[in-house]
């Protein structure tokens, strides 16, 4: 069954410091993979895809994810944390190769981000 | 930047009645969906929808549930006799069609009472 895990449901980080938001997936067929933000108030905002190729993508707002089909992970990552990127993040994984589909969420990690 | 807009942000009803949920997604989006996120739980597909005909639905789109296309620029849900258990945050996308990018609106919550 198509499954995503983010394993971790709130962290928190001071201003300035290194992030990472872990994913792992269960999908049947090759994925596209997504990481999507929502601020309070706000929609689902798209961050990045993974659709094929380079493994590394980058996204907007200096974020960027790896994707790692031999631990079946997609984790998020960024250098440099500003207090903006307070928010909620969701992992989201849909069929490769189709222009259309369900996603599966993940239940989102909450980013605190301390001054 | 064009975005899917929902209304209203907050809808109150009471358990029975009948409501519709509006959404005009990005203009030459040609993929419509709807999702909801129950408080705590994980967002969760519900139907998506393509050349006026529903395309694919979850098990939670039961008969109670039905999406229409009125015209050119919304896409309704429309539930016909509210439960409790469908007190939610619901999200409207749309796609383009290319690679199942797909753009949320900011949600509409629901509250059964």
């Amino acid at each position: 069954a198509q499954s995503v895990t983010q394993p971790d449901i709130h962290i928190t980080v001071s201003e300035g410091a290194s992030l990472e938001l872990r994913c792992n997936y269960s999908y049947g067929a090759t994925p596209y993979l997504f990481w999507y933000v929502q601020s309070p108030g706000q929609g689902l905002q798209l961050l990045l895809k993974y659709f094929s190729g380079d493994t590394l993508v980058q996204g907007i707002k200096g974020f960027e994810a790896e994707f790692k089909r031999s631990q079946s992970s997609f984790n998020l990552r960024k250098p440099s944390v500003h207090w903006s990127d307070a928010a909620e993040y969701f992992c989201a994984v849909g069929k490769g190769g189709s222009t259309l589909g369900r996603l599966y969420f993940g239940r989102g990690t909450q980013l605190t981000v301390w001054p | 930047e064009p975005e899917v807009t929902q209304t209203p942000s907050h809808q109150v009803t009471q358990m029975g009645q009948e409501v519709i949920l509006r959404c005009v997604p990005i203009s030459n989006h040609l993929y419509f969906y709807w999702y909801r996120q129950i408080l705590g739980q994980k967002v969760e597909f519900l139907v998506s929808f393509y050349n006026n005909e529903i395309s694919e639905k979850s098990e939670i789109f039961d008969d109670q549930f039905s999406v229409e296309r009125p015209d050119g620029s919304n896409f309704t849900l429309k539930i016909r006799s509210t439960k409790l258990e469908d007190s939610a945050m619901y999200f409207c996308a749309s796609s383009p069609g290319q690679g199942n990018i797909q753009y949320f609106g900011a949600g509409t919550r629901l509250s059964v009472l």
